[in-house]
């Protein structure tokens, strides 16, 4: 699998929207690109995925650039119960025998009030 | 979405003992995985479960020192045999269904 590189931590005002970047750019065409995130004492959550498209549910936003070599999550309103480790994680396919998250060192959203 | 449960959710340990963890799924899942998370870190995958089959180590994790069983569909359960102090992590078991999902992790402390 791919290896994904994000900055260990950053800030964001609540509110505000977050942007938090992701580097893959090893990333294979059979790869998509995952997100979760891990708020204090929990298990990871997953928030959304894509291949190459953008996308969108009631958590997040999804951006990946057309050479897919990066992407951005989008929280457009954090919240303070936002605040959290989030991963970036790609991996071969949705279903098969291939399933492995492997996870990385993820990005801690510190969101301030 | 299922629900997953783990039991312990806490626990603390003589080094020299073994701690069996329980995975609950309320729904049936072929793929179930274990996974540590030492004080501070990242997961780290142990290895992936699928009911009726061996367990597969990732590498640097063993069957004799992380026992796996997978009788059923909805059940597992990790063993982690022989503790010592280096053991205390969060251990996490999860499961797939359209996505991953995983439970609230049981929190072992070896003395």
């Amino acid at each position: 699998d791919a290896k994904t590189t994000q900055p260990p931590s950053m800030d964001c005002a609540e509110g505000r929207a977050a942007n938090l970047p992701c580097n893959h750019s090893t990333i294979s065409g059979n790869e998509y690109v995952y997100w979760y995130r891990q708020i204090h004492s929990q298990g990871p959550q997953y928030i959304i995925h894509g291949l190459k498209n953008n996308e969108t549910n009631e958590m997040a936003s999804l951006i990946i650039t057309e050479d897919r070599k990066s992407s951005t999550l989008i929280l457009p309103h954090a919240t303070l119960r936002d605040t959290a480790v989030y991963y970036c994680i790609v991996r071969i396919g949705t279903s098969g025998a291939t399933n492995k998250l492997i996870f990385g060192t993820g990005t801690l959203l510190a969101v301030q009030p | 979405s299922a629900v997953i449960s783990q039991k312990p959710s806490r626990d603390i340990c003589q080094r020299g003992t073994s701690l069996t963890i329980q995975c609950q799924v309320d729904s049936q899942v072929t793929m179930m995985f274990w996974y540590r998370q030492q004080p501070g870190q990242s997961l780290t995958l142990i290895a992936t479960a699928n009911q009726g089959s061996e367990a597969t180590y990732e590498s640097g994790f063993v069957i004799d020192k992380f026992p796996i069983s997978r009788p059923n569909l909805t059940f597992s359960t990790l063993t982690v045999s022989n503790m010592s102090p280096e053991d205390s992590s969060i251990y996490l078991c999860s499961f797939k269904s359209n996505e991953q999902f995983f439970g609230p992790g049981t929190r072992l402390t070896v003395l």
